[in-house]
């Protein structure tokens, strides 16, 4: 069964600083893994989409690698702004149908 | 361009009543998931559509029901409704389910169901 985790479930940088968030899937059987934000109470954003051929994918300050093998994906943002303070969620896509998802790191970023 | 619409996007019901939640998927998209995420907790997958027929089923109470109809919207229906079915519920939608499990589900804004 497909389990996944995220670390650290918060994080708090200073504005500027550059950081990384982690995920972590136990079945390498997936199609793709997808990046989100969720602002509080709000819906889901896609940032950030691999699929399971790729290694990485960037947009704008946004970097996401993804190791299929060990079962690892990260995203990489560099400069943070206070904007950028929310919940962070990856998924991974395991059939036609099901992605399931992590419990997301919760971010926030102080001016 | 257009995105994945939900309606209503807010719902209040009392206990034992029944809800019916609405997603329009992107225009040409065959296929709708729907997602339930509770106060605090990941989205979890539901059930989904693929040409008007359930293709997979996930954690869905017996309570709920849902079609996908000829215009490939789909209604998810809920009844005797309880505290605990409040929550945020999401569709998402693609295109090409049966020939392309690598594609992007893309989501909708959600609808928040408040039980009381």
């Amino acid at each position: 069964k497909q389990e996944v985790t995220q670390i650290p479930a918060a994080l708090s940088v200073p504005e500027g600083e550059n950081l990384v968030l982690n995920c972590s899937f136990t079945d390498s059987a997936i199609y793709n893994l997808q990046w989100f934000r969720q602002d509080p109470g709000k819906g889901l954003t896609s940032l950030l989409l691999i699929q399971s051929s790729q290694r990485e994918q960037t947009s704008g300050r946004l970097n996401a690698s993804l190791d299929k093998s060990s079962g690892r994906s990260t995203l990489y943002i560099a400069a943070s702004q206070p904007g950028d303070s929310a919940t962070y969620l990856c998924a991974v896509k395991t059939s036609y149908d099901k992605v399931i998802f992590g419990p997301g790191t919760s971010l926030s970023v102080i001016p | 361009a257009a995105g994945v619409i939900q309606s209503p996007r807010h719902l209040i019901k009392e206990k034992r009543e029944t809800a019916t939640l609405k997603c329009y998927p992107i225009p040409r998209h065959d296929t709708v998931y729907w997602y339930q995420q509770g106060p605090g907790q990941d989205p979890q997958f539901l059930i989904s559509f693929y040409e008007k027929m359930q293709s997979d089923k996930g954690s869905i109470p017996d309570r709920f029901s849902a079609q996908q109809f000829s215009d490939y919207h789909s209604e998810l229906n809920m009844s005797s409704l309880e505290l605990g079915d409040s929550a945020l519920y999401f569709c998402a939608s693609s295109l090409g389910r049966g020939s392309f499990p690598y594609n992007e589900q893309f989501f909708g804004p959600g609808t928040r169901l408040t039980v009381l």
